[in-house]
């Protein structure tokens, strides 16, 4: 079946450690998508990449950064100077002038 | 610019109970609106759209109308099922479809 994984389900940092979370679709799908969602908030924009070797800074992009090597993954890393990181994270996809599709999200936390 | 507006909850019916969560936005040209449904623990999913003024998107019981007059896309079912507990997001995509935006989402109970 086609579909956004996203892994680990669960991931937990240490202070000052970066941390890598994964997103691989086999939808062959364009563009890929980063939000961060917060408990009782709404989806925010992290980064998005329309191709491959491509990407932009969405809305809160500030101790985040990515790499859009191949068509299929897109890997978010999570760096130190992101000061609040605990959230839960959601990678999606999209074709052109179709709706995104979302994986099931990592929750990342603090320890 | 580009957002969205939904009403806050949570919002708690009775089973078979008829369901509207209200959803306005503001937008530059001529946006795409969506609803997406998120269940405990899980991403979202696409519940309905609709890509112009006076579609009406329907899926699983659930519509919605795109309304430009008063710049709505109101969420309705007409009898809720306890399975139907989840946050509702309202979004809206921009013509081009490049990014989404999504308001705040709304959490519904249903009990039985």
């Amino acid at each position: 079946d086609g579909g956004i994984t996203q892994s680990p389900k669960y991931l937990f940092r240490k202070e000052g450690q970066n941390v890598t979370l994964s997103c691989e679709q086999n939808l062959n799908h364009d563009a890929m998508y980063w939000y961060r969602q917060d408990p009782g908030q709404g989806l925010r924009l992290i980064y998005y990449s329309q191709i491959v070797n491509d990407f932009q800074k969405g809305d809160i992009a500030e101790g985040y950064s990515v790499s859009r090597e191949k068509k299929e993954s897109f890997p978010l890393t999570v760096t130190s100077a992101q000061k609040n990181p605990t959230a839960f994270y959601l990678c999606a996809s999209k074709e052109w002038e179709q709706p995104q599709h979302f994986g099931d999200g990592t929750r990342l936390s603090i320890l | 610019g580009n957002s969205v507006t939904q009403m806050e909850g949570p919002v708690t019916l009775s089973e078979e109970a008829f369901l509207t969560i209200n959803c306005t936005y503001t937008a530059t040209g001529y946006p795409s609106l969506f609803w997406y449904v998120q269940y405990p623990g899980e991403g979202l999913q696409l519940l309905l759209k609709a890509t112009k003024a006076d579609d009406k998107g329907s899926n699983k019981g659930f519509e919605a109308t795109y309304r430009k007059e008063t710049t709505s896309f109101h969420l309705e079912k007409g009898s809720v099922q306890v399975s139907d507990s989840a946050v509702y997001f309202c979004a809206l995509s921009p013509y081009n479809f490049n990014k989404f935006y999504f308001g705040s989402g709304t959490k519904l109970n249903v009990k039985p």
